[in-house]
């Protein structure tokens, strides 16, 4: 599995952009990016997945450059409820490790009024 | 995509007893789900790969004998914490992986706090 590196914290105010850059050099072939959510006390929660370019969904966007050895997830005019832990991971699909997910340490994301 | 629960929400409990967590995937049939543990102010550690009908996996330094796990339906893990001590106070997250391939996401329980007094 591909380790990740992204920033430990990164703050914001209401209604600004946040883009959380992940550095992943050793990503394989086969592995896609995803990216959680999570609050405190709660399991996570899937917010994007994607393999390369850019991928767009109703809360976020990715963008992965051509050599995918970085992602950075964007989140747009976010708000109070947008404080969590962000991870950021690289896995793949092969019998041996599907569904093992391997959490960094993720950036807590606070935004403040 | 998947609904799963964790029962109890959160536990007490005392040192030297067992507790065990409920781990349901309410409306997906998953032949494997994973158990994770995440200290206070840490990220998620997998623990163990539940498999139905079969025994788990364990990570390497997760001791099997004192986490217990019970994968005997399809939607149904049950995961003891065995003569608990306040050492295994934690957040204990179950979660399932859809089946459509490596792009498929996980979908987490929402936690059972543990904490042993």
């Amino acid at each position: 599995l591909a380790k990740t590196t992204q920033p430990i914290s990164m703050d914001s105010y209401e209604g600004q952009e946040v883009n959380i850059t992940c550095s992943h050099n050793n990503i394989a072939t086969n592995d896609y990016i995803t990216w959680y959510q999570q609050f405190p006390s709660q399991g996570p929660r899937f917010i994007i997945q994607g393999y390369k370019t850019k991928v767009t969904n109703e809360v976020a966007s990715l963008f992965i450059p051509a050599d995918r050895k970085s992602s950075t997830l964007s989140l747009p005019r976010v708000s109070l409820s947008d404080t969590a832990v962000y991870y950021c991971l690289v896995g793949e699909g092969s019998a041996d490790s599907w569904g093992k997910l391997q959490f960094g340490a993720g950036t807590q994301v606070v935004v403040t009024p | 995509g998947a609904v799963v629960s964790q029962h109890p929400s959160w536990v007490i409990c005392k040192s030297g007893t067992s507790v065990k967590i409920e781990c349901r995937s309410l409306d997906f049939q998953a032949t494997t789900m994973f158990w994770y543990r995440q200290f206070p102010k840490q990220s998620l550690m997998l623990m163990a790969t539940s498999n139905e009908g079969s025994k788990a996996t364990y990570e390497q330094g997760v001791e099997k004998d004192k986490f217990l796990i019970n994968h005997a339906s399809l939607t149904l893990s049950t995961l003891t914490v065995t003569s608990a001590h306040p050492e295994d106070s934690s957040f204990y997250i179950c979660s399932v992986h859809g089946d459509r391939g490596p792009e498929t996401e996980a979908f987490f329980g929402q936690g059972t706090r543990l904490t042993v007094v």
